[in-house]
């Protein structure tokens, strides 16, 4: 079974900074989806950003950026130029190809601070 | 844009009662899904369904049911509401791994 594991249940960053939040999974999938999601109080659940595990290259969507590291089983999100819109709980997920089931971690508050 | 209609935003119900939670999409997805979501613990699949009539056990199965009997449909059942239960509830459907859509979720509070 797959797992996904975020390691800081809250962090904060000034507004115009810079924040990375960790995801780590495990899997003996070889092929394999990875996801970021943004849940702020609305409860509206947004997907941020998607990382297909056989692409080598980092996905970028704008502020928000990833770095993969297959061997580690790493997936961190990288958000710049923090704003206030961003406060939200973060979660990672998995997906293994193929299958329909979303794995996710437990989440991460992340609170802009202006 | 797809979207996830879950039918109520807020919910109030006594121990012991009947609950059905009501998720309704409009793209005609395949797939349905039932998350519940505590703080700390993430969100964790309680039920899935791949197609009219068909279900799956997600995680945390227990003291919970679905019914899908249309595909733009998936109803959750608390057959017997428990304290325990109370929870945000979210629903989401896909077409593949890749496109899920989420509702609003409905907080559920059981007395």
């Amino acid at each position: 079974a797959q797992t996904v594991t975020q390691s800081q249940p809250e962090m904060s960053v000034q507004e115009a900074e810079t924040v990375t939040l960790s995801c780590t999974y495990d899997t003996s999938e070889n092929n394999y989806y990875l996801f970021w999601y943004k849940q702020p109080p609305s409860r509206q659940m947004i997907l941020v950003i998607r990382q297909e595990a056989y692409k080598q290259q980092n996905a970028t969507e704008n502020r928000f950026s990833v770095n993969f590291q297959k061997a580690a089983k790493s997936f961190s999100l990288k958000i710049s130029d923090s704003q206030l819109g961003d406060t939200a709980m973060y979660f990672c997920a998995f997906i293994g190809a193929g299958s329909y089931q979303l794995t996710f971690g437990k989440g991460t508050k992340l609170s802009v601070i202006p | 844009d797809v979207k996830v209609t879950q039918s109520s935003r807020y919910l109030v119900k006594r121990t012991g009662e009947k609950v059905f939670l009501e998720c309704v999409q409009d793209m005609d997805h395949e797939n349905m899904f039932w998350y519940r979501q505590d703080p700390g613990l993430g969100l964790r699949l309680i039920y899935f369904s791949y197609d009219v009539k068909m279900k799956e056990k997600g995680d945390i199965p227990e003291g919970y049911s679905v019914s899908r009997e249309k595909k733009e449909r998936f109803s959750l059942i608390l057959e017997s509401a428990s304290t325990n239960q109370t929870s945000m509830y979210l629903c989401a459907s896909s077409l593949s791994g890749f496109d899920y859509t989420f509702g609003s979720g409905t907080r559920l509070t059981v007395v």
